[in-house]
């Protein structure tokens, strides 16, 4: 098992650009999460998903997008990058029954 | 709405002992425990629930007090591997799917 993947590593985006940050499972889990971690910070909840179809928002939605149309992809979409969006990003995973959040290993996401 | 967690950083020594505290001012159904190596993801450690029993594995245990609002991750005869960077989240109801994270703690166990 692969767990959660998460591409690129990292990137920099101009002001302005859209890019999508690529998150996959293999574990069949149907909760998936995606975080934002800014330096020296917590994570912030941005979207999640209860299962293939389902999203809602977390704490920190605006300025970006989510779909779940497989069980195993959950991929976050920026539009119109700005400075502040600057930061570490998490793809999680958690199997419904259990406590436990799986990460993936992050993507550094810079924005200039 | 974001639990406060205290310290904010925490200095040891290998062998000493240290808590770390997670508070909130909403009523918690659960607490979550993270750490977070330097460059790495979080890693579970272990979940509180409401009306639970403290719970803990090897040295570092956790409690929580209903009436507070607060968990406390107790690590005992710290260990260079336990360095890094605890989370605690927490559950405001039961199923809500989803947790609220607090600021962390780093914490820097030196030999």
């Amino acid at each position: 098992n692969a767990g959660v993947t998460q591409t690129p590593k990292f990137r920099i985006l101009k002001i302005g650009q859209s890019m999508t940050l690529q998150c996959t499972q293999d574990m069949n889990h149907n909760y998936m999460y995606w975080y934002r971690q800014d330096p020296g910070m917590g994570l912030k909840l941005i979207y999640y998903s209860v299962g293939a179809g389902i999203t809602d928002k977390g704490e920190v939605p605006n300025g970006y997008n989510v779909s779940r149309s497989t069980t195993e992809d959950f991929p976050l979409r920026l539009e119109l990058a700005a400075p502040s969006q600057t930061s570490v990003y998490f793809c999680a995973s958690m199997t419904s029954g259990s406590d436990e959040q799986y990460f993936g290993p992050g993507t550094r996401l810079t924005v200039t | 709405q974001q639990p406060v967690q205290s310290p904010q950083a925490v200095i040891l020594r290998e062998g000493e002992d240290a808590v770390i505290n997670c508070s909130s001012s909403k009523a918690l159904y659960s607490v979550h425990w993270y750490r977070q190596k330097h460059g790495e993801a979080p890693v579970f450690l272990m979940i509180l629930l409401k009306g639970g029993e403290q719970k803990g594995h090897d040295k570092i245990s956790a409690s929580f007090n209903e009436k507070k609002q607060q968990s406390s991750l107790y690590l005992t005869a710290s260990q260079l591997s336990y360095s890094g960077t605890y989370f605690c989240g927490t559950e405001i109801a039961f199923n809500t799917d989803k947790l609220i994270f607090g600021t962390g703690t780093r914490l820097q166990v030196f030999p």
